[in-house]
């Protein structure tokens, strides 16, 4: 079982709905990250969480420590949030970064 | 101010050889973490640099090696590549991390023939 796990694997959705990626994890962390994937590569750094709730924009982030679990929300999707959205966290133990496989989110107009 | 940048941004090579992998940080960063990312997947943790010293090594094989340079700029070495190597090489840099955000390069995409 993977230390990092997120769900869906791929969504598509119309625009305007609301979106809840979640990611679970199963070892002690210093931080998580939330992370978007452009088709082509790039990675944009959207939130880094070690408790509680962030907002940018129409990006929320939550994360609950005690049940090792955050999610990420965006309201009022657009087609230009169709990204792939990747959760990281940093193991305690070791320091080492690990990778959630990523939600491929594809918002239609 | 100029984003982490990555060279080549394409590379193609075959079975046997050695690549070399450049990436400078945002200037002010001290840290440089490199990852792979296979097509489908997501990144997998290969180095983290921190002050010109090795902070972080994920499970990678010894065909692979980093170093970071007085000016923080760093080199992602691999030896011997082998096919299963093709993939996307992604750097990224921050004050600290898991304390600052981190700030990712386009990446180099490697293809192994």
């Amino acid at each position: 079982k993977n230390e990092v796990e997120q769900s869906p694997q791929n969504l598509t959705a119309q625009e305007g709905e609301f979106i809840t990626i979640n990611c679970s994890y199963s070892v002690g962390i210093s931080a998580l990250h939330w992370l978007q994937q452009h088709p082509g590569g790039g990675i944009v750094s959207l939130f880094m969480l070690s408790s509680g709730k962030k907002k940018h924009g129409r990006l929320i982030a939550t994360i609950n420590i005690q049940e090792k679990h955050s999610s990420l929300h965006i309201t009022a999707s657009h087609p230009r949030d169709s990204a792939v959205y990747i959760c990281a966290v940093k193991r305690n133990r070791d320091d080492k970064i690990i990778f959630g496989k990523g939600t491929r989110l594809h918002i239609l107009p | 101010d100029a984003g982490v940048t990555q060279s080549p941004t394409h590379l193609i090579k075959t079975r046997g050889q050695h690549v070399t992998l450049r990436c400078s940080p945002i200037s002010g960063h001290k840290s440089v973490s490199w990852y792979q990312q296979v097509l489908g997947q997501g990144p997998q943790f290969i180095f983290q640099y921190y002050e010109k010293e090795e902070r972080g090594r994920g499970n990678f094989p010894d065909r692979f090696s980093a170093r970071q340079f007085p000016n923080y700029s760093s080199e992602l070495n691999v030896n011997a590549l082998l096919l299963g190597d093709s993939a996307l090489y992604l750097c990224a840099s921050s004050l600290e991390w898991a304390r600052e955000t981190q700030y990712f390069g386009p990446g180099t995409r490697l293809l192994v023939l």
